[in-house]
């Protein structure tokens, strides 16, 4: 059984902040990882992906990613009230032949 | 591209009828998904193609549940009898598949209640 877990939080961050997004993972063959913002009562849609160890940047957003430990995360600098969503994890195994795992995301309320 | 379609955007039926959620992916994608996210359970992946066949069901609840992809472009999940705690939003999802970098995009999704 695959699970992909995360704090529901909400995590409240001040506006300027950064806010700092966690995810593990039990599938040792995942392979790709996404991050999805979705805002209430719209679709999910990516915000990034990353499939090597290490950080990938992409302007506010960094993702993170340790597969030794299982672990991925998203931080976003410099939080904006637009910012505030829920932000989904989710993993794929294999080369995208298994459909995307979520988890239950974590709702962001950037503060004012 | 308009992207993922799906109708209707919102369905309110009778426990015990019928309800079918249509689907039509970004032409040129191969893999269709269909997920339920409810409040308590997230999004949930019930079923996904491959080049109009079905890989993996096995998140389909329930016999009740039935899907189809005739043709690249259109698919169906079909729910019969539905009953009220079918009531959820379902999404429809499509990708090319076999690219690291697998992003699924989702439809504006269905809004069953079922009363």
């Amino acid at each position: 059984q695959k699970e992909v877990e995360q704090n529901s939080g909400p995590l409240s961050v001040p506006e300027g902040a950064i806010a700092s997004l966690n995810c593990t993972y039990s599938d040792r063959g995942s392979q790709s990882f996404f991050w999805y913002r979705q805002y209430s009562g719209k679709s999910p849609e990516l915000i990034m992906f990353i499939y090597s160890n290490g950080d990938k940047e992409d302007g506010r957003f960094t993702a993170q990613l340790n597969k030794a430990s299982q672990y991925v995360s998203l931080l976003i600098r410099d939080s904006q009230p637009s910012d505030s969503a829920t932000y989904l994890c989710a993993v794929v195994s294999g080369g995208g032949a298994d459909g995307l795992t979520f988890g239950k995301g974590t709702h962001l309320i950037i503060q004012p | 591209d308009a992207g993922v379609i799906q109708s209707p955007r919102h369905e309110v039926t009778e426990m015990g009828q019928e309800v079918t959620l249509r689907c039509k992916p970004i032409s040129g994608h191969n893999s269709l998904f269909w997920y339920r996210q409810t409040m308590m359970r997230g999004l949930e992946l019930l079923i996904y193609f491959n080049n109009n066949v079905p890989i993996d069901d096995s998140g389909m609840p329930e016999d009740r549940f039935s899907a189809k992809m005739p043709n690249a472009s259109f698919s169906t999940l079909k729910i019969q009898p539905s009953e009220p705690r079918d009531s959820a939003v379902y999404f429809c999802a499509s990708s090319l598949q076999g690219a690291v970098n697998t992003e699924a995009f989702f439809g504006q999704g269905t809004r069953l209640t079922v009363v």
